[in-house]
């Protein structure tokens, strides 16, 4: 069975670019996640959506993020413009059990920002 | 202060060794609680929930202390497979929040 596929699994890009993420979540899955990890701040919790509208995103860092989930089988987050503090690990995760606690994590996309 | 605290570590275990891991958390209505593992470079997975009377696996042990907001995480007779950064997870109503993380090194 395919697990959650996030795309691209790297970019770098230049400062004021414009960066989408893309994920798939697993079929049958109504939880979808997005997470940012760095070695300082761990594992951030960005926005995370119910069958497809965003429940919670007091997460996201500032305006420049933006996510949407058009469909039950598809997600994207934005960065527009791009700063190289941003620069970081974006896990997307989806969840058919949400009381369970389990999520299941994609690869992650590698985001270098110069 | 961070919701979920852990001790970065790194834990360097000889083969076999016995490991323990705490965690704590902060805010009292935290409902649930986990362990995930992560390896380098790879994506985090659920390792084990954690039950209040406590519960094993194999060779993991799990304790939660909800007066003490406490949560450990035992590894006996340790692998070198079991290198990886292990994870304590809240989920807090809607939320799952992850500590940082405790990286283990289990040496040959």
């Amino acid at each position: 069975d395919a697990g959650v596929i996030q795309s691209p699994r790297h970019e770098v890009t230049e400062m004021g670019q414009e960066v989408t993420l893309r994920c798939k979540p697993i079929s049958g899955h109504d939880y979808l996640f997005w997470y940012r990890q760095t070695m300082m701040r761990g594992l951030e919790l960005l926005i995370y959506f119910n069958n497809n509208v965003p429940i919670d995103d007091s997460g996201m860092p500032e305006d420049r993020f933006s996510a949407k989930m058009p469909n039950a089988s598809f997600s994207t987050l934005k960065i527009q413009p791009s700063e190289p503090r941003d620069s970081a690990v974006y896990f997307c995760a989806s969840s058919a059990r949400f009381t369970t606690g389990e999520l299941f994590f994609g690869e992650g996309s590698r985001l270098t920002v110069l | 202060r961070k919701e979920v605290e852990q001790d970065p570590g790194p834990f360097n275990v000889p083969e076999g060794a016995t490991v323990a891991f705490n965690c704590t958390y902060s805010n009292s209505a935290s409902q649930s609680f986990f362990w995930y593992r992560q390896d380098c470079r790879k994506e985090p997975k659920l390792l084990m929930s954690v039950y209040s009377s406590g519960n094993e696996d194999g060779r993991f042990t799990a304790q939660l202390n909800r007066a003490s907001q406490y949560i450990s995480l035992l590894i006996r007779d340790s692998k070198l497979s079991d290198s990886a950064t292990y994870l304590c997870v809240v989920k807090r109503d809607d939320k799952i929040i992850f500590g940082k993380g405790t990286r283990l090194h289990i040496l040959p």
